[in-house]
């Protein structure tokens, strides 16, 4: 069956350190991999999109890698800020079409 | 704010009531979504809108019912609810030729 699989567990880090979240998916070819960031009682917000094609993609502190071989995908918050807790949720385009099939996200607490 | 708007953002209602949850895009968008997210799970794309046309209905019951006059209106008209409904509803919005999606704030559903 196919599943999007990230860190159940809520993930507490330091500020100023770097956070590292998780993305694994099984029987999923996806052209690419969205990356996005909820936090509580509001929707998700778009950060960052890789392509199959691309290994790293950067956005200010935010680095997403792709290894479409692992099928894994990590995203990395450099210098975390408490700003940065939240929920953070990665997306696989699936089936035709635009069709975004969702994990189940990952929360990171940063703590002073 | 991202530029989709739904109403209301907090909603209670008996399993025999009738409502509607409401979505506007103000970003000259021409796909629009309904997703539900319940605690715990990945968010579940529930219907498609590509041009004002359903091309997505994801097995979604019957007391469900998407309509989308235009393609910045959509709504859920919600008829003899379940408790197991209870949920966040979120409408997204995006470009068929683009990848990123763009999420209203949600509406809090509780069926009692």
């Amino acid at each position: 069956s196919q599943k999007i699989e990230q860190n159940s567990e809520a993930l507490n880090i330091q500020e100023g350190k770097t956070a590292t979240l998780t993305c694994n998916y099984t029987n999923y070819s996806p052209a690419y991999l969205q990356w996005y960031r909820q936090d509580p009682g509001r929707g998700p917000v778009f950060l960052l999109l890789i392509r199959e094609n691309e290994k790293e993609k950067r956005k200010e502190r935010l680095k997403v890698t792709f290894d479409t071989t692992l099928k894994q995908s990590l995203f990395h918050i450099t210098a975390s800020q408490p700003a940065d807790s939240a929920t953070y949720l990665c997306a696989l385009l699936t089936g035709g079409g635009n069709k975004l099939t969702f994990g189940t996200g990952t929360q990171l607490k940063v703590e002073l | 704010e991202t530029g989709v708007t739904q109403t209301p953002r907090h909603l209670v209602m008996g399993m025999t009531n009738k409502k509607s949850l409401k979505c506007e895009q103000h970003l000259g968008h021409n796909a629009m979504y309904w997703y539900k997210q319940s605690a715990k799970k990945p968010l579940e794309l529930m219907f498609v809108y590509n041009f004002k046309e359903q091309t997505e209905n994801n097995s979604v019951p019957s007391r469900f019912s998407p309509e989308c006059p235009n393609s910045s209106h959509l709504f859920l008209h919600l008829h003899t609810l379940q408790p197991e409904d209870s949920a966040l509803y979120l409408c997204a919005s995006g470009n068929t030729w683009d990848e990123k999606l763009f999420f209203g704030s949600g509406t809090q559903l509780s069926v009692l």
